[in-house]
């Protein structure tokens, strides 16, 4: 169990659609990072935020959004969801976001989009 | 851009040494070397990183060429349990640069 918790584990939505993923990082960790894995492929950093401020930016598509909370959870916000959208999301975290740290990784939310 | 490059597959039996590579030919001074690895339905977990300087820990080694363009990870002696895909990654300011991804099998 890394520490980092991730809702819901799966979500089932139509196209179109907007969801909203949660992560609650690990104690004490100030930074987290947002990860999207789609079926039979690696995976893609979506951004990073840090004590509430975005730091570095991936791949993340104008449709999805994501903002940190002064109590330190993050949500992963995707619109206008299309059928490509399907993948796992993962959120990691690390104490304070910088390069030569480890990050923790959640167990992901499955999103199905149909 | 930086990014890394790894080979889609690797085997090996059971306890033999592995050394998965990686190149990263575009790295910054200042790109830290990570490595994570992604276990069959788990999030990935840290293994090793590294700077300049070949690093060593209880589940792997990590050698990094004196012009820091490759990495190798070394795994001393491959167990069932190391069957995953493992991701070489550049960790610099305000960025993250991912592989694709060594898919690793180990044969009893």
């Amino acid at each position: 169990d890394s520490g980092v918790t991730q809702t819901p584990k799966h979500l089932i939505t139509a196209t179109g659609q907007r969801v909203t993923l949660r992560c609650s990082p690990r104690s004490g960790d100030l930074s987290v990072y947002w990860y999207q894995q789609s079926l039979d492929q690696g995976l893609q950093f979506l951004i990073q935020y840090y004590n509430g401020e975005e730091r570095a930016k991936g791949n993340i598509l104008e449709r999805f959004s994501a903002q940190q909370f002064p109590d330190l959870h993050s949500e992963l916000n995707l619109s206008s969801l299309e059928l490509g959208d399907s993948a796992l999301y993962f959120c990691a975290s690390s104490e304070e976001g910088v390069r030569q740290e480890t990050q923790y990784f959640g167990p992901g939310t499955r999103l199905l989009v149909l | 851009d930086a990014k890394t490059t790894q080979p889609n597959s690797m085997e090996s039996n059971e306890e033999e040494p592995v050394h998965l590579p990686c190149n990263h030919s575009t790295i910054s001074g200042t790109d830290y070397i990570h490595w994570y690895r992604q276990l069959p339905s788990q999030g990935p977990e840290y293994v090793i990183h590294g700077l300049t300087s070949n690093v060593n820990n209880r589940m792997a080694s990590l050698a990094i060429a004196e012009d820091r363009k490759s990495s190798t990870l070394i795994l001393h002696r491959a167990t069932l349990r190391d069957a995953a895909v493992y991701y070489c990654i550049l960790c610099g300011y305000n960025k993250l640069i991912f592989g694709a991804g060594t898919r690793l099998a180990v044969h009893p």
